[in-house]
């Protein structure tokens, strides 16, 4: 069974700082995403990373793989209050030609003042 | 921007009847998916679907849940007979390519009573 952490799960930053979430999952992947949720919304998708080293940017977001420590890092660069929200991240594995997505369990961002 | 809609935003209903879920998947989309997220929980990957068949299904959607392409733009997920442990938010998504970036509707919160 494919296992997917972040970390933190809670994360409380002033503006102006740098962080990193990070997202280790336990098995092989084809392809890991990132969404944001804003409270009582939807999911809004981030990234799509698709290969071992794919580094990819979006504003005071970049979002990087390796496929081999079954890592990726979403990191916030000089955060403001709008990036408050929950960042998901979701695998989908290579294994068997079965495309069903894990979710990790989310790291709620809230930027201070 | 063409977006992804689904109806109602609230259903509520009680144990054990069946409630059809709608979503207009944006246009030109080939790929349709249905996720749900309990509430304060992680996304949970239900269905995908493509060529009007079910592509993946997780270990949740069982012989209750059921989707259909009724005509050209409706996407639709049905719950039998609802248990209490079905109240969540239910989202569908589509996309272009099959797993690629994923845009995903507002939601349907479903309230079983």
């Amino acid at each position: 069974e494919l296992k997917v952490e972040q970390n933190p799960l809670f994360l409380s930053m002033q503006e102006g700082k740098n962080y990193t979430i990070y997202c280790n999952y336990s098995t092989t992947s084809d392809r890991l995403y990132w969404y944001r949720q804003d409270p009582g919304k939807s999911l809004e998708s981030l990234f799509v990373l698709l290969s071992n080293g794919a580094v990819k940017q979006e504003g005071r977001l970049m979002a990087s793989l390796d496929t081999k420590a079954r890592l990726s890092t979403l990191h916030i660069t000089a955060a403001v209050h709008d990036l408050s929200a929950t960042y998901f991240c979701a695998v989908l594995p290579i294994s068997g030609g079965s495309y069903i997505p894990t979710f990790g369990r989310g790291t709620s961002l809230i930027v201070h003042p | 921007e063409p977006e992804v809609t689904q109806t109602p935003s609230h259903q509520v209903t009680q144990m054990g009847q069946e409630v059809i879920l709608r979503c207009v998947p944006i246009s030109n989309h080939l790929y349709f998916y249905w996720y749900r997220q309990i509430l304060g929980q992680k996304v949970e990957f239900l269905v995908s679907f493509y060529n009007n068949e079910i592509s993946e299904k997780s270990e949740i959607f069982d012989d209750q849940f059921s989707v259909e392409r009724p005509d050209g733009s409706n996407f639709t997920l049905k719950i039998r007979s609802t248990k209490l442990e079905d109240s969540a938010m239910y989202f569908c998504a589509s996309s272009e390519e099959n797993f690629y970036e994923q845009y995903f509707g507002p939601g349907t919160r479903l309230t079983v009573t």
